[in-house]
């Protein structure tokens, strides 16, 4: 059974950063790409980029170049987030989400997902 | 960015009434197209990709058409399991884009 299983929320301040991590399991990791999705006020939507776990290559929506990095460990099947200079813009819900197969973009397993809290 | 727009924001039906559910893209997109459930307090579910390509374990009544530039999600039979919210998803053009979703309710 393919498994996302993300890390716990966070409150952070103003300015810092956060590292959010999604623990796979049940498939070959290096297979899949390994996307990253936003959700705001339980509403929209947003695709943050992609990572191919077999070469560390990433795509990044060109919105969230300079505030996200992703990056994987293959050796424990982990993909990680980190978002860094918080705003109040970037409190969200925060998914990891596979890719489909040959590196198609649609998603059929997803994490529970990773509130983010910016607040003072 | 192509900017896929969902009508209606919000569907007020009763259960046992069918439905269909609109997203219309900017541009074509073929049929890089794809449907998503989200229930309160859930991961979204892959419902249709390709526009109308069956996923396994999603139930019949779901179904999908369309291509180009305007597509269809259609839901036959609304059960109550079926509310919430609905968003396509495109996978034509980077970046890939969400809709702003279609909210399911209860009349």
């Amino acid at each position: 059974e393919v498994q996302l299983q993300q890390s716990g929320p966070e409150l952070v301040k103003p300015g810092a950063s956060v590292k959010i991590s999604c623990k796979t399991s049940g498939y070959t990791f290096t297979e899949y790409t390994m996307h990253w999705v936003k959700q705001s006020h339980g509403k929209s939507l947003e695709w943050i980029g992609g990572i191919n776990p077999n070469n560390g290559g990433t795509s990044y929506n060109q919105k969230f170049k300079g505030k996200a990095t992703l990056t994987v460990d293959k050796s424990s099947s982990t993909a990680y987030m980190e978002l860094r200079s918080l705003t109040s813009e970037d409190s969200a819900v925060y998914y990891c989400a596979r890719g489909g197969d040959y590196g198609q973009a649609w998603f059929a397993y997803w994490g529970q997902g990773t509130l983010v809290t910016v607040s003072a | 960015d192509i900017v896929l727009t969902q009508s209606p924001a919000t569907l007020s039906v009763t259960p046992g009434d069918s439905v269909s559910l609109s997203c219309r893209a900017s541009q074509s997109i073929s049929n890089n197209l794809h449907w998503y459930q989200q229930k309160s307090h859930e991961s979204p579910r892959l419902l249709i990709k390709y526009a109308s390509q069956s996923i396994s374990g999603i139930p019949s009544r779901f179904s999908g058409s369309g291509s180009g530039t305007d597509f269809t999600l259609s839901i036959n039979s609304v059960e109550t399991e079926d509310f919430g919210m609905y968003f396509c998803q495109q996978s034509n053009s980077w970046p890939w884009t969400f809709g702003g979703g279609t909210k399911l309710e209860i009349k």
